[in-house]
């Protein structure tokens, strides 16, 4: 397996614009996560779902932040309007079942919104 | 809030030496615990679970945990300079959900 893939690995967009970052899972993976990592609040959890459906998002910052899983192979965090404090590391991550056996991460988006 | 707290370090040990990376958790009711390891502009990446008291070894790491006193610790022995990483402690929630709270990493620095 190819493991958690996500693209784009780099992305500079300019403030207002729209992003959209995607992830693909490991097959056999019913959990898919997206975090997001800064220096100044470290590995932040901010959706999860479970068999693509969403299942905790209490932790995405504000209404300009969403994500789907339109299927089990397949999923996107999007953020419009996209602001200088949304740059950071975006991380997907997959797992069987929970996370009770640890995560599987991709190896990020790094987003720098000027 | 649940919290995991990790000493951000630098943690700084000469190559040979053992590592000992320590980590505490706020809630009780927890049940998996995890190391992950992190390159610098790399992603987490697992290296070590430990579900029950006591110590569980892998290679040249060990995991200990200590449920009554809240904290669960990494040891590395005989680091070497490819162990320098920063190291992610999490801990799952016991609510229900299992979803891993991470600490913010403690940096370990391993000179040759």
């Amino acid at each position: 397996d190819a493991g958690v893939i996500q693209s784009p690995r780099h992305e500079v967009t300019e403030m207002g614009q729209e992003v959209t970052l995607r992830c693909k899972p490991i097959s056999g993976h019913d959990y898919l996560f997206w975090y997001r990592q800064t220096m100044m609040r470290g590995l932040e959890l901010l959706i999860y779902f479970n068999n693509n459906v969403p299942i905790d998002d209490s932790g995405m910052p504000e209404d300009r932040f969403s994500a789907k899983m339109p299927n089990a192979s397949f999923s996107t965090l999007k953020i419009q309007p996209s602001e200088p404090r949304d740059s950071a590391v975006y991380f997907c991550a997959s797992s069987f079942r929970s996370g009770d056996y640890g995560y599987t991460f991709g190896s990020g988006t790094r987003l720098t919104v000027v | 809030q649940k919290e995991v707290e990790q000493n951000s370090g630098p943690l700084s040990v000469p190559e040979g030496a053992i590592a000992s990376l320590n980590c505490t958790y706020s809630d009780r009711g927890s049940q998996s615990f995890f190391w992950y390891r992190q390159y610098s502009g790399k992603s987490p990446e697992l290296i070590m679970s430990i579900y029950s008291n006591g110590d569980k070894e892998d290679g040249r790491f060990t995991a200990q945990l200590n449920k009554a006193s809240q904290y669960v610790s990494l040891l590395i022995r005989d680091s070497q300079p490819s162990d320098s990483a920063t190291y992610l402690c999490a801990v799952t929630d016991s609510g229900g959900s299992y979803i891993p709270t991470f600490g913010r990493g403690t940096s370990l620095i391993v000179h040759p």
